[in-house]
Order: structure tokens, then sequence, then C-alpha cells
């Protein structure tokens, strides 16, 4: 069992570039969790999905950020137009149904030059 | 939503005392309280973990203790040794209206440093 998988581990993008980043979900586990962590900060929830369905999203900024967890494939966060303050660790974490057991991908550390 | 409020925020032991972490919570209705611990850049890790049908749970050198009334639960660590020095969240999911069932909120924070 490969554990959640994130990727890239590291990502540099300069201000107005996009950043996408990856997450795929331990093996029978079908809910995705993207949380943010600013240096020296605590874990922000962003978003919840599952399959092809955005659970809840009251943490996403309302500009520029988007979340989708297809069918197919990895859970993918979409920042757009990247700016400065978006520089920060993103976690993501995945649960089996009906089940707070998350477990956390080794996160994705984004620096925006 | 749930609101988790987390204390201290920094604390220093010598190697071999204790160290306790408490955390509040809001959501009467939330369930289940889990600690992680976080080492420097590294993912933060389940190290236990309680529901809210009991009082406490321990696994070796560490354990949870939940008071419901309250909204209130704790992190108990005994001989502490260096390697136990890291960050350590709390977290609660806050379940009130049904919504978000997987959805925890973390607590600030507890930066636990072991002297040897």
């Amino acid at each position: 069992n490969a554990g959640v998988m994130q990727n890239p581990r590291h990502l540099v993008r300069r201000r107005g570039q996009e950043a996408r980043l990856r997450c795929s979900p331990m093996k029978g586990h079908s809910h995705v969790y993207w949380y943010r962590q600013l240096p020296e900060e605590g874990l922000k929830f962003m978003v919840y999905l599952q399959k092809e369905n955005i659970i809840d999203e009251s943490g996403m900024p309302k500009e520029r950020f988007s979340a989708e967890f297809p069918k197919e494939g990895p859970s993918i966060l979409r920042i757009q137009q990247v700016v400065r303050g978006d520089s920060a660790a993103y976690f993501c974490a995945s649960s089996p149904p009906q089940n707070y057991g998350y477990t956390f991908g080794s996160g994705t550390r984004l620096t925006v030059v | 939503g749930e609101n988790v409020e987390q204390h201290p925020s920094t604390l220093s032991v010598q190697e071999g005392d204790s160290a306790v972490i408490k955390c509040t919570y809001s959501d009467s209705a939330s369930n289940y309280f889990p600690w992680y611990k976080q080492e420097l850049g590294k993912r933060p890790q389940l190290i236990i973990d309680i529901r809210s049908n009991v009082g406490e749970k321990k696994d070796q050198r560490i354990a949870v203790t939940l008071n419901k009334t309250a909204k209130h639960f704790s992190l108990h660590i005994t001989e502490t040794q260096p390697e136990d020095s890291a960050v350590y969240f709390c977290a609660a999911p806050g379940v009130a209206g049904g919504t978000s069932y997987g959805k925890l909120t973390f607590g600030q924070g507890t930066i636990l440093t072991v002297h040897p």
C-alpha cells in the first residue's frame, strides 16, 4: 500500500502562472481533503471531495482556486494566476467512507517567486 | 462550523518529564478527536484518537482524555524523549447540521521541545 501520493513535492512558480497539485488517495479511500499550511501555522481546511463530487469547499478562496476528483485519476488542486501569498505547503489527506481516519500525503511545497 | 482552540502554543520539557496539551472544541455533536504529530518538513501523522463513547485511551507513553461535558480533550505524553520533539495538532469534526461528515478542523498546533 503506497499511501497517499502527492506530486510534485516542490513546485516553484512565477507570479501569474498556474499551479497544479496532484493527490492520489490510498487504495480503498474514496474521500479526499486538501489543507493548506502556512509557515509555522496550523492546517487550514480547503476542500473535501469524493469521486466526481465536491462535498465541502467552504475553505477555498472564492477566486483562482479550484479542485476536482475525477472518476479516473488523481485529485487536482489548481491555483490560477498565483501570487506570493499562495506560497505554502499543501497537504492532501484521504479516508475510507464514513471514517475520520485521515492519512496525509507528504505535501507539495509551493513557492511563488 | 467547528472551532478548535489548542494550548499551549509552545511547550518545553526536560527528557523524562510529562507533557500535556489541551484542546477545546465548540460543537457538542463532535464525536471523534484525533491527535497528529508533525516533524519538521514532514507530513502530519496520526498518533492516537478517541471517540466520544470513551473518556480515556492509552497507547504506551501517550494517552488522550476526553471531557464531553466541558468540551475539551487532552494529550498526555509520559517519560518524554528527544524524539518526541515535534508539532502536535488536535482536531475535531464538527458534525452539527449533518454536513461534511469527513471534514476535520485542526487546532493551531503546539511546538513541543524535549531537552536531553
